[in-house]
């Protein structure tokens, strides 16, 4: 099925350094989305994207984030600086709309602040 | 404010049985009702999906049982596997939504 490549993995960084989440969609979908999850437990929506510009975040899209595709490439998430709190597992996923058609998750990306 | 509920937190049943996972919602404007899976390590993946039109929907040993007065769905897994242990969401859109809205999760483990 299509695929959303998320990178990297898995990094370390030390807290007020600053990270990017790099995620690459499903390549004819127009809708890219960033949740995050503590611990395997819910999902919690952060932000969502079309057309070059932030839809809709949540109260978790705090100033120190941001989001971008530039030029078609990878739609990143930017946090900076890192706070001990923003360790958790950042999932992107794309969608052809958001009518409700299905969203497709990347592996995650498991932020650990230290 | 949790708009999204699920129960049991965890759940554990032998092989074979019926699981039986349990959504609540409070919005009475969600229309669709999607069902994810999710393995460890794994990004969520739809399982089985529902709109409000409906009141039941299969697929294979998945059905989803919605109530649309009760702003209740269940999902029931039958003959469930040791390969079906994992974290099911309830996930929840309306219409004019830009986003899906995750229940907190069941995590199901199946005992051979």
């Amino acid at each position: 099925g299509p695929k959303v490549l998320q990178i990297p993995s898995h990094q370390i960084i030390d807290m007020g350094q600053m990270v990017t989440l790099n995620c690459d969609p499903v390549s004819n979908h127009l809708y890219f989305y960033w949740y995050k999850q503590i611990l395997g437990q819910q999902m919690e929506f952060l932000v969502n994207f079309y057309n070059g510009k932030v839809m809709e975040k949540s109260k978790l899209f705090k100033d120190q984030f941001s989001v971008e595709r530039p030029d078609g490439s990878y739609f990143t998430l930017k946090i900076q600086p890192t706070a001990l709190e923003d360790s958790a597992v950042y999932f992107c996923a794309s969608s052809l709309d958001n009518s409700g058609n299905t969203l497709y998750f990347g592996e995650g990306s498991r932020l650990i602040v230290v | 404010q949790q708009q999204v509920r699920q129960s049991p937190q965890s759940l554990t049943v032998w092989e074979g049985e019926t699981a039986i996972l349990n959504c609540s919602y409070e919005d009475s404007t969600f229309n669709y009702f999607p069902w994810y899976q999710q393995f460890p390590g794994e990004g969520p993946a739809l399982l089985i999906s529902i709109r409000s039109v409906s009141d039941k929907k299969e697929d294979g040993r998945f059905t989803i049982f919605f109530n649309k007065r009760e702003k209740k769905l269940s999902l029931h897994i039958t003959d469930s596997q040791p390969g079906d242990s994992a974290t099911y969401f309830c996930a929840a859109i309306t219409n004019s939504g830009t986003y899906q809205r995750f229940g907190t999760g069941t995590k199901l483990q199946v005992v051979p």
